[in-house]
């Protein structure tokens, strides 16, 4: 059964600040793997989508990367912004199977 | 509109009553899910859909019942609502063999 863990579990960053989100997963049979932001009261949107061929996907100031073989992927955020608050989540996807989710990154950047 | 909506976004009940989140979407995707969202343990899948008619369970099945008669429709019922089934329920689909996710706003469930 896949296992996701999301560390910190809380960060509070000054505004302008590079940060790292983690997450790693416990079974590397994957085939690809989703970053999702969700704001209080939302629902999940999707930020990056990272196929397990690849190493890296890029949005803007998002960098997302995967080392399937580790059974980790980084995001990171560049010159962080207020509006960047929120919770990350991330989820490894495997073929048709549910997406497992960790329980997140609460993010907080203070101008 | 375009996109997935769940409803209704807010419902409080009682113990032992009925209940039924709804959720629909307008793309025609294959694949539906119920998720659970509670502060400690992140988001739990309750029941997932391939297609209309089929159904499966997920990690936390107990005291829901789903249904799939057609494609872009897929609720979730609480037969007999438990105080412990107080939690915030998304609804996300996504097309067959895609895992780009996509949610619903949310369906915040009291149990009184």
């Amino acid at each position: 059964k896949q296992e996701v863990t999301q560390i910190p579990a809380a960060l509070s960053v000054p505004e302008g600040e590079n940060l790292v989100l983690n997450c790693s997963f416990t079974d590397s049979a994957i085939y690809n793997l989703q970053w999702f932001r969700q704001d209080p009261g939302k629902g999940l949107t999707s930020l990056l989508l990272i196929q397990s061929s690849q190493r890296e996907q890029t949005s803007g100031r998002l960098n997302a990367s995967l080392d399937k073989s580790s059974g980790r992927s980084t995001l990171y955020i560049a010159a962080s912004q207020p509006g960047d608050s929120a919770t990350y989540l991330c989820a490894p996807g495997e073929g048709n199977t549910p997406l497992v989710f960790g329980k997140g990154t609460r993010l907080s950047v203070i101008a | 509109d375009a996109g997935i909506t769940q409803s209704p976004r807010y419902k409080i009940t009682e113990t032992g009553r009925q209940v039924t989140l709804m959720c629909h979407q307008t793309w025609s995707h294959s694949y539906m899910f119920w998720y659970r969202q509670d502060l400690g343990h992140g988001l739990r899948l309750i029941y997932y859909s391939a297609a209309a008619d089929i159904t499966d369970k997920g990690e936390v099945p107990d005291g829901y019942v789903v249904s799939r008669s057609k494609t872009e429709n897929f609720p979730l019922t609480l037969e007999s609502a438990t105080r412990s089934q107080t939690s915030v329920y998304f609804c996300a689909s996504r097309v067959e063999g895609a895992n780009v996710l996509t949610f619903g706003a949310g369906s915040r469930l009291t149990v009184l």
